[in-house]
C-alpha cells in the first residue's frame, strides 16, 4: 500500500522566517516519484518539484528546498525567508513507478505567513 | 499554456438529484482524475482513467460514477447526491507515465442540501 503523511495540519509564521513542512512516504515499489504541490486561496494545485526515488540530490530554487532521505522515507519542503505570497496549502504526493501516473496524496499542510 | 477546464466553480444540488461535473482537458493527455479534497484529509482519488472508455476505482469511488467517452473530456456522475458528497472536486490529467506531474483544475465546490 502506498502512504502519504504530511503530519502539520497547519503552520503560522512570520514574514522572513524559514520554515520546513514535513512529508513521510510509505511505498513498496522500488522505483517511485515524490512531488509537491501548492495550493493557493484561488483553489487550483500548482506544481513545484518532482524528485525520483533513484536520486537524493537535494535541489534548492531560488528560496525552497527540498531535502530528499531514503533512509528516513521523508522529502521535506524548505522556504527560507518566507514571504505572505508564500501562504498556501501545500500537498505532497507519491506515484508509484507501477500505478500509470495516480497520485496519492498527503493531508495537506496550510502555511499561513504573517507580515 | 496548458489547461484543465471544470464546467462550473460552484454548485449547489439537492439531495436526491443526478450531479454531473465535467472536466476538459487541451493537452491531448492519456491520464485523467477526479480527487475529492476535504479538510483534515487531503485529496482523495475517486476515480481515474487513463483512456478512453477506461475507468479505474481509486480510493472512495462509492456514491460516484465516471464517463469518458472523448479523450479531452472525463465526466464525474453522482448518481444521487447526499449531503456527505458536499466538497470540492479536483480534475487533473497527466501522460500516462508515473514520473510527470499532473495538471489540476481551479476545482468545483459542490454543496449538497
Amino acid at each position: 500500500a502506498q502512504k502519504v503523511t504530511q503530519a502539520q495540519t497547519e503552520i503560522s509564521v512570520v514574514e522572513k522566517e524559514d520554515v520546513t513542512l514535513d512529508c513521510v512516504y510509505e511505498t513498496r515499489d522500488t522505483t517511485y516519484y515524490l512531488f509537491w504541490y501548492k495550493q493557493p486561496p484561488s483553489g487550483e494545485l500548482v506544481f513545484l518539484i518532482r524528485r525520483n526515488s533513484f536520486d537524493e540530490q537535494n535541489e534548492i530554487s531560488g528560496r525552497y528546498s527540498w531535502n530528499f532521505q531514503k533512509s528516513t522515507s521523508s522529502f521535506n519542503f524548505t522556504i527560507t525567508a518566507s514571504q505572505v505570497v508564500d501562504s498556501a496549502v501545500y500537498f505532497c504526493a507519491l506515484s508509484g513507478n507501477n500505478q500509470g501516473g495516480k497520485l496519492i496524496f498527503g493531508q495537506g499542510t496550510e502555511l499561513s505567513v504573517k507580515p | 499554456d496548458v489547461k484543465v477546464t471544470q464546467s462550473s466553480r460552484y454548485l449547489v444540488k439537492r439531495t436526491g438529484e443526478k450531479v454531473f461535473l465535467e472536466c476538459v482537458q487541451d493537452m491531448d493527455h492519456e491520464n485523467m482524475f477526479w480527487y475529492r479534497q476535504d479538510p483534515g484529509l487531503g485529496l482523495r482519488l475517486i476515480y481515474f482513467s487513463y483512456d478512453v472508455k477506461m475507468k479505474e476505482k481509486g480510493d472512495i469511488p462509492e456514491g460516484y460514477s465516471v464517463s469518458r467517452e472523448k479523450k479531452e473530456r472525463f465526466s464525474l456522475i453522482l448518481e444521487s447526491a447526499s449531503t456527505n458528497q458536499t466538497s470540492m472536486y479536483l480534475c487533473a490529467s497527466s501522460v500516462r507515465a508515473p514520473n510527470t506531474e499532473a495538471f489540476f483544475g481551479q476545482g468545483t465546490r459542490l454543496t449538497v442540501v
